[in-house]
C-alpha cells in the first residue's frame, strides 16, 4: 500500500458544483497535512494547511479524519480557474529525514463551462 | 510572501556534462529541498538540507550531488548528466519549526526544465 493515496481522477465538473476528494494516508503517527494545487508545467502552490477541526478558506474546506486517516477537501461554486492538480502531502514526525514528507500523486480537476 | 528562485527556467545540455542548477530563497527557512517531477511519477525528493554545510539524500540521490554553502542558497549538481536526468526539477524551503524538520509547509520554486541530449 502507497504511503499517500490520492484518485489520480481526473474529475470533470460543471462550473458551479461542488466537488469533494480525499487523500488517504498509511501512518497514523502523521502530524501535519498539506493541500497544494498544482498548474499544468507550473509549480505546487500551498492552498492551505489541514488542521485537525477542520479549516475554510473562501470556497474551499479541508478536513482531517484521523480515526479513518484521510483528509479531504471540498470546493464550492467550482469556478473554471480551479482547473488544477491537487496534491495531497503528508508530514510524519521524524526529526532528522525530510524523505518522510510525502506528496500524493495529485488528483485532475477539469471544470467545464 | 515567499520568494524562491531558480536559475533558469529551461535548460538543455549534452550527456556527460556537469550541470548545476541554483536556487536562492529569501525568508531565512532553514530547510531547502530538490526534488524532480516526471509524468506518472509526482514528485521525488532528490536531497534535502536542513541547515548550513547539512544535506540528507532524499529517495534519488543517485547521480546527484547538492551544495549549502549559505542559508538562502542550495545547489544541485549532475555530476555527469545523463538523458535519464531529463525531467522537471523543483526547489523548495521551508521554515523549521523546532526540532522538528518536516513540519511546516514547504514553498516551491518555479521550476527549470532541464534535457540532457
Amino acid at each position: 500500500r502507497k504511503e499517500v493515496e490520492q484518485d489520480p481522477g481526473p474529475f470533470n465538473v460543471p462550473e458551479g458544483a461542488t466537488v469533494a476528494f480525499n487523500c488517504t494516508y498509511s501512518n497514523s503517527a502523521s502530524q501535519s497535512f498539506f493541500w497544494y494545487r498544482q498548474d499544468c508545467r507550473k509549480e505546487p502552490k500551498l492552498l492551505m494547511s489541514v488542521y485537525s477541526s477542520g479549516n475554510e478558506d473562501g470556497r474551499f474546506t479541508a478536513q482531517l479524519n484521523r480515526a479513518s486517516q484521510y483528509i479531504s477537501l471540498l470546493i464550492r461554486d467550482s469556478k473554471l480557474s480551479d482547473s488544477a492538480t491537487y496534491l495531497c502531502v503528508v508530514n510524519n514526525p521524524y526529526y532528522s529525514s525530510a524523505s518522510k514528507i510525502i506528496f500524493g500523486s495529485g488528483t485532475r480537476l477539469s471544470i467545464r463551462p | 510572501d515567499v520568494k524562491v528562485t531558480q536559475s533558469s527556467r529551461y535548460l538543455v545540455k549534452r550527456t556527460g556534462e556537469k550541470v548545476f542548477l541554483e536556487c536562492v530563497q529569501d525568508m531565512d527557512h532553514e530547510n531547502m529541498f530538490w526534488y524532480r517531477q516526471d509524468p506518472g511519477l509526482g514528485l521525488r525528493l532528490i536531497y534535502f538540507s536542513y541547515d548550513v554545510k547539512m544535506k540528507e539524500k532524499g529517495d534519488i540521490p543517485e547521480g546527484y550531488s547538492v551544495s549549502r554553502e549559505k542559508k538562502e542558497r542550495f545547489s544541485l549538481i549532475l555530476e555527469s548528466a545523463s538523458t535519464n536526468q531529463t525531467s522537471m526539477y523543483l526547489c523548495a524551503s521551508s521554515f523549521r519549526a523546532g526540532e522538528v524538520y518536516s513540519n511546516q509547509p514547504q514553498h516551491f520554486g518555479d521550476g527549470t526544465r532541464l534535457s540532457i541530449l
